[in-house]
């Protein structure tokens, strides 16, 4: 079975300063991977998925199928970046398309 | 367009009663996926309806049932409720078509919470 791990329950960082979210699976096969924020009373969204490889919000995601990680990176922190954020995985072609997430991460950015 | 709605937006019930919460798809979508979030977890995947069968289920008991209606709306039924069902659930619609994935929207989520 598929499954996503999130090794950090929360990550505090400054404004400006770099931040990366760590994600990890394990799947044999060929995984969709992506990542879903949520804002403060708002409700879950779409952030990115490694197929589209793009930036988004200034946020990326690389998919590295050797360590079976797909990480989410943002070079320069702002505060409005302070979310909830998942990293989720479906398998290609599935019946369902079920979204298989992780524990997910709090971001804190302070000014 | 509108978004995904559900309803309510929060229930408190007792161990051993049954509980139906609804969801309103997206506009032009047409499935509908179930959620449950326990408190400090991602979402767990209970059961997606396509064309109002069933169509793929996550690892939860037969008490946890759905409908999928003709206008795409949704319903997620549980019974027996256990003090484990308390949950935030969350409804996602999308549109299933050709391609390996469809983006799923979310709602706003129903608290349910079992005393």
């Amino acid at each position: 079975a598929q499954r996503v791990t999130q090794p950090e329950k929360l990550l505090s960082v400054f404004k400006g300063a770099p931040v990366e979210l760590k994600c990890n699976y394990s799947y044999s096969g060929s995984p969709e991977l992506f990542w879903y924020v949520q804002y403060s009373r708002q409700r879950l969204q779409l952030l990115l998925r490694h197929i589209s490889r793009e930036s988004i919000k200034g946020f990326t995601a690389d998919l590295n199928k050797g360590e079976t990680s797909f990480h989410l990176k943002k070079p320069f922190a702002q505060e409005e970046d302070s979310a909830m954020y998942y990293c989720a995985l479906s398998l290609i072609k599935a019946a369902g398309n079920k979204l298989t997430f992780g524990g997910g991460t709090r971001v804190l950015v302070k000014p | 367009e509108t978004g995904v709605t559900q309803s309510p937006t929060h229930l408190i019930k007792t161990r051993g009663q049954q509980v139906t919460l609804r969801c309103s798809s997206q506009s032009g979508h047409n499935t509908v996926s179930w959620y449950q979030q326990a408190l400090g977890q991602g979402p767990q995947f209970i059961f997606q309806y396509y064309r109002e069968e069933e169509n793929g289920r996550g690892n939860f008991p037969p008490r946890f049932s759905g409908l999928q209606f003709p206008n795409y709306s949704s319903e997620l039924n549980v019974n027996a409720l256990e003090l484990d069902d308390s949950a935030l659930y969350l409804c996602a619609s999308g549109l299933q078509g050709p391609s390996s994935y469809n983006e799923q929207f979310f709602g706003p989520g129903t608290r349910l919470t079992v005393l």
